[in-house]
Formats: structure tokens, C-alpha cells, sequence
């Protein structure tokens, strides 16, 4: 186990509806990205957080954004759920500036109707 | 961030090593490589990261020539736990300017009894 935990772990949500999506980041790291896996894809980049700002940002409308908290736990939230949105989505969390690698939680399956 | 290339799939029977080799031509300075493997429905977990020559660790090696520009993972002989999607990433993780993150469509392994 990493020690990064994501809430809920399976949602259904339908089309226009608004979603938010929640990752503890295991102890001691600081900064949290959020990933996107569709089905029979490899996970793609939706942004980063640190020190509660975004720190980077994947090919993703404003419709995904974020927020990260001072104990560095971190929310994703997308407005206006599209059909294609449904997807397995990732929190990984790492600590700056060192070269240790990121770890991801479990994963959030959204399915959208 | 460097584009990487792996085989679509592989097999493998019980017991043997497995190789896997990822491309990575247009390798940066800074850039490590990191390969992680993923069960269906489950967030990426960490198996190895190198920058040059070998590392090893309890589970994998990792082999890196000199020009960097591929990576070869070893897992030495695998059982049928070891099924699953193995991607290699490239990238100067947690430096400054680390900000975008690239997955490609990863190799997924199918261990044969």
C-alpha cells in the first residue's frame, strides 16, 4: 500500500452534472497530481498541485480544476460531466524537489450516463 | 517530455525472466526513468527508476546504456501475479520545471502457466 487513499471509489453521475473527487496524499508529500485513464489507455496528465496551487496542467478544459489543501490533501472537480469523461481518475502524490517518484492511489471510477 | 515506446503485449510462461524494453530517444539531461506496473482497475505501483548503468532492486532491474536513449526491465522469473501493464515514463520528476507527465499505452504482460 502507498498510503495515498482516494473517495469515492466508484461513482455514476449523468451528463451536465458536476463531480468532485477527493486524495489524501500519503504522509510527508506535498505535492499532488491528478490523472485521467480511460479504458485500454495509459493514464494522462490532468494537472499538478503545490502549495495549493496548480503547478502544471495537462490538455484539459477549465471544466477540470482542482484545489489542494494546507495538510496537502486535494480535490478534483469537473463541471458539466461529459459522456467521454467517464474514466478511471488518479491522485499521485510525491515530495518536491527530491527524485522519488510519485505514488497513486487506488483510483476513482466515474462512470457518466 | 521524451516520448516513449514500448511493445503493445507480451507472453511469457512461469517461471521465466521477461524483459521489456522501452525506447526513449529524445532523453533529457535531467529526465529519469521510471517503470510502474498496474493491475486493471488499480493505481499504477512503483517497481524501479534509474538514471544510467544498472539498478536492482527486490523485485526488478533496470538496465540503462549509456546513451539512455532505451531502458530494458527485468523482471526475473515471473509467476502469474506478475500479469499486468508495465509503462515506462520518462521525465525529471519533481524537478522545477517537472510539470507535465506522459504515460504511453504501456506493455501489458500475460504470464502462461
Amino acid at each position: 500500500e502507498t498510503g495515498v487513499t482516494q473517495s469515492p471509489t466508484h461513482l455514476i453521475k449523468t451528463r451536465g452534472q458536476q463531480v468532485t473527487l477527493r486524495c489524501s496524499s500519503q504522509s510527508g508529500h506535498n505535492t499532488v497530481s491528478w490523472y485521467q485513464q480511460a479504458l485500454g489507455q495509459g493514464p494522462q496528465f490532468i494537472f499538478q498541485y503545490y502549495r495549493e496551487e496548480e503547478n502544471g496542467r495537462g490538455n484539459f478544459p477549465p471544466r477540470f480544476s482542482g484545489l489542494q489543501f494546507p495538510n496537502y490533501s486535494s480535490e478534483l472537480n469537473v463541471n458539466a460531466l461529459e459522456l467521454d469523461d467517464s474514466a478511471l481518475y488518479l491522485c499521485a502524490s510525491s515530495l518536491r524537489d527530491t527524485k522519488e517518484t510519485q505514488y497513486f492511489g487506488p483510483g476513482t471510477r466515474l462512470l457518466v450516463l | 517530455l521524451a516520448k516513449t515506446t514500448q511493445p503493445i503485449s507480451m507472453d511469457s510462461y512461469e517461471g521465466q525472466e521477461v524483459n521489456i524494453t522501452c525506447s526513449h530517444n529524445n532523453i533529457a539531461t535531467n529526465d529519469y526513468i521510471t517503470w510502474y506496473q498496474q493491475f486493471p482497475s488499480q493505481g499504477p505501483r512503483f517497481i524501479i527508476q534509474g538514471y544510467k548503468t544498472k539498478v536492482t532492486n527486490e523485485v526488478a532491474s533496470l538496465f540503462i546504456p549509456a546513451d539512455r536513449k532505451s531502458s530494458t526491465l527485468s523482471l526475473p522469473r515471473v509467476s502469474l501475479s506478475d500479469t499486468a501493464v508495465y509503462y515506462c515514463l520518462v521525465g525529471a520528476l519533481n524537478s522545477g520545471g517537472y510539470q507535465k507527465v506522459t504515460f504511453g499505452t504501456g506493455t501489458k504482460l500475460q504470464v502462461i502457466p
